[in-house]
């Protein structure tokens, strides 16, 4: 049953701490999504990758949030420091670049700063 | 600048009703319309999907109406059963092979018995 594994599920961490999300994107997918989801702004894209190159970041804070895929089956978003305004849930995504539209979701990682 | 519209933000209807959920979009450059949807605590899934060059996409109780001239698509369910409370989320992208999705802002359904 090929997923989309996310972890952390849940974090809490203080306001100013480092933190870390990984994301395994479904085998053979070679396009990841991180998108942010909170009740104000829905989801929002905060960057994508194709066969592990950064496309597009352009919705991302650049000055705390950081996206890598250090290879094929991990991808990582991190925020440092991190803010109570990042409390959200954070969504990795894969799909095939040939089929566009469909993306594949992870459970999510629900991240509280306080 | 929203690129995708969704409304509307709740709707309650009760079992067997047919629900209606409208998204309009600005970018005529969008040429793939996915429905997503999202039960609580899981991740959004594809629902259904709709390109412009067809006006109504019917998968099982679901279907897609899509107004290319009016740059507007809508999901209806058919039937509906309280299984189908979910958030319901329309996007749209540019195809090709690097296609990010613009989400809408979501549709909270409540089917009630």
């Amino acid at each position: 049953d090929a997923r989309v594994t996310q972890t952390p599920r849940h974090k809490v961490t203080e306001m100013g701490q480092e933190v870390t999300m990984r994301c395994q994107p479904i085998l053979g997918h070679n396009t990841v999504f991180w998108y942010r989801q909170t009740m104000m702004q829905g989801l929002e894209l905060l960057a994508y990758f194709r066969n592990r190159a950064p496309l597009d970041d352009s919705g991302m804070p650049k000055d705390r949030f950081s996206a890598e895929m250090p290879d094929a089956t991990l991808a990582t978003l991190k925020i440092q420091p991190s803010e109570p305004r990042d409390s959200a849930v954070y969504f990795c995504a894969s799909g095939r670049g040939n089929n566009p539209g469909e993306l594949f979701f992870g459970e999510g990682s629900r991240l509280t700063v306080l | 600048q929203q690129q995708v519209k969704q409304s509307p933000q709740s709707l309650i209807v009760q079992k067997g009703g047919i629900p209606i959920i409208n998204c309009a979009y600005e970018n005529t450059a969008f040429d793939y319309f996915p429905w997503y949807q999202q039960f609580p605590g899981k991740g959004p899934a594809l629902l259904i999907a709709i390109r412009p060059d067809v006006s109504e996409k019917k998968e099982g109780r679901f279907t897609i109406s899509f107004n290319k001239s009016a740059k507007q698509f809508s999901l209806h369910i058919m039937d509906s059963q309280p299984g189908d409370s979910a958030t319901y989320f329309c996007a749209a992208s540019m195809g090709g092979t690097a296609s990010k999705l613009t989400f809408g802002t979501g549709t909270r359904l409540q089917v009630t018995l």
